[in-house]
């Protein structure tokens, strides 16, 4: 079985400022992760994925993230936050034992940006 | 390059009736999604296809929903009759082997 956990629905920054949105997984075999944004009135966007290759990886928009086996954790962060940065986020993990088929997605964090 | 196209964009109907949801998929991606996103669900996956054949249909709520995928470029979701509790944003997505997801942007359904 694999999940992720977001922690915090709702995160507040100011325009400028960093952001960190949280996310950790559970998952028996090692695991695919991935970072999505979600605009309003769209579909999910790809920002960024982990695939056993290097343990800081690099999306669009400015954001990184790394992969932490020890805290089973696949933060998110950018380093100064944009106005345009202000949507829903998705942590999602796969596996192999599921054929990388079946992508579990978190429950979201809305990201707000304060001018 | 297009990407996955959903129609339509939105629909409003009443209970009882039949909603056909489209997908077509991003030409070469041998996998297509179905998913409803909901407030208090989230985003759940339904039902997912590999060269047009249903691979995994256990997320599908009930019998009132059915998927096809008749070819490798179309996809319908059915739901009949539709219900309030159907009301949702369905989400296609498709993709190649071993490769991220890549979504429309939704079909907002509204059972009234």
């Amino acid at each position: 079985a694999q999940s992720v956990t977001q922690l915090g629905s709702h995160v507040s920054v100011s325009e400028g400022a960093l952001v960190l949105l949280r996310c950790n997984y559970s998952s028996s075999v090692p695991p695919y992760l991935f970072w999505y944004v979600q605009y309003p009135n769209q579909g999910l966007q790809l920002l960024l994925k982990y695939t056993s290759a290097a343990t800081l990886v690099k999306g669009i928009n400015g954001f990184e993230a790394e992969f932490k086996k020890s805290e089973t954790s696949f933060h998110l962060t950018k380093p100064s936050a944009h106005m345009s940065d202000a949507a829903e986020y998705f942590c999602a993990v796969t596996s192999p034992s599921g054929g990388y088929q079946k992508v579990t997605f978190g429950t979201g964090t809305k990201l707000q940006v304060i001018p | 390059d297009a990407g996955v196209i959903q129609s339509p964009r939105h629909e409003v109907t009443e209970m009882g009736q039949e909603v056909t949801l489209r997908c077509k998929p991003i030409s070469g991606h041998d996998y297509l999604f179905w998913y409803r996103q909901t407030m208090m669900r989230g985003l759940e996956l339904l039902i997912y296809f590999n060269n047009n054949v249903p691979i995994d249909d256990s997320g599908m709520p009930e019998d009132r929903f059915s998927a096809k995928m008749p070819n490798a470029s179309f996809s319908t979701l059915k739901i009949q009759p539709s219900e309030p509790r159907d009301s949702a944003v369905y989400f296609c997505a498709s993709r190649k082997e071993n490769q991220p997801q890549h979504f429309g942007d939704g079909t907002r359904l509204s059972i009234l």
